[in-house]
């Protein structure tokens, strides 16, 4: 079965560094999303992607928070100055042409570590 | 304020016996509702979804319910296995394709 790909699967990072998290989504989808899971709390929506383009994006997304799709394959997520505050676990997710919206297909994350 | 909620943070079942998941929301407007899974250490999975002019569906031992009036959804498993030991999230449509509004999820724990 084709799944979302995403690297690294733990990072440690220090407060103030740049961070950048990989996603492969799944071939033939078109939709490409982030989420987030602070450690035990809910997942929040961050931002969507398609036609290489931010479609929507939450609160939580601010300047610090960028997206692309660099290589028609891979979809990163970029912190520029992390936070202790972006400690959680960050899912890649993505969606094909004509499936529901709540069919997504998660990554199995990318924990976020800020000391 | 939160959107979409749960009743109860956990869940503990007897193996062989049926659960019963429920969750609470505030936006009467919400047209789409869906159930995922999250085992430890992995990315949610979808089991189910709902839209708002049903009030009930039924998948492969899964069964959602929709009551709009009391603006409440539940999601029934049965005859819960180990492997359905997890945390269950119910979510609703945000904004746009994609965009979703998850719970605090329950944590389901299957005694064997």
């Amino acid at each position: 079965e084709p799944e979302v790909t995403q690297t690294p699967s733990h990072q440690v990072t220090q407060m103030g560094q740049e961070v950048i998290l990989r996603c492969v989504p799944i071939s033939n989808h078109l939709y490409f999303y982030w989420y987030r899971q602070i450690l035990g709390q809910k997942v929040e929506f961050l931002v969507s992607f398609y036609n290489n383009e931010i479609s929507e994006k939450s609160e939580i997304f601010d300047d610090q928070f960028s997206v692309e799709r660099p290589d028609g394959s891979n979809f990163t997520l970029k912190i520029r100055s992390t936070k202790l505050e972006d400690s959680a676990m960050y899912f890649c997710a993505s969606i094909g042409r004509g499936r529901n919206t709540g069919e997504l297909f998660f990554g199995e994350g990318s924990r976020l570590t800020v000391l | 304020g939160e959107s979409v909620g749960l009743h109860l943070p956990t869940l503990s079942v007897q193996e062989g016996d049926n659960s019963i998941i429920n969750c609470a929301y505030s936006n009467s407007a919400s047209d789409y509702f869906i159930w995922y899974k999250q085992e430890s250490g992995k990315g949610p999975q979808f089991i189910i979804d709902i839209r708002s002019n049903m009030d009930k569906r039924q998948g492969q031992r899964v069964t959602v319910l929709l009551n709009k009036t009391v603006k409440h959804l539940s999601l029934q498993i049965a005859a819960t296995q180990p492997g359905d030991s997890a945390v269950y999230f119910c979510a609703e449509r945000g904004g746009s394709q994609g965009n979703l509004i998850f719970g605090k999820g329950t944590k389901l724990s299957v005694k064997p």
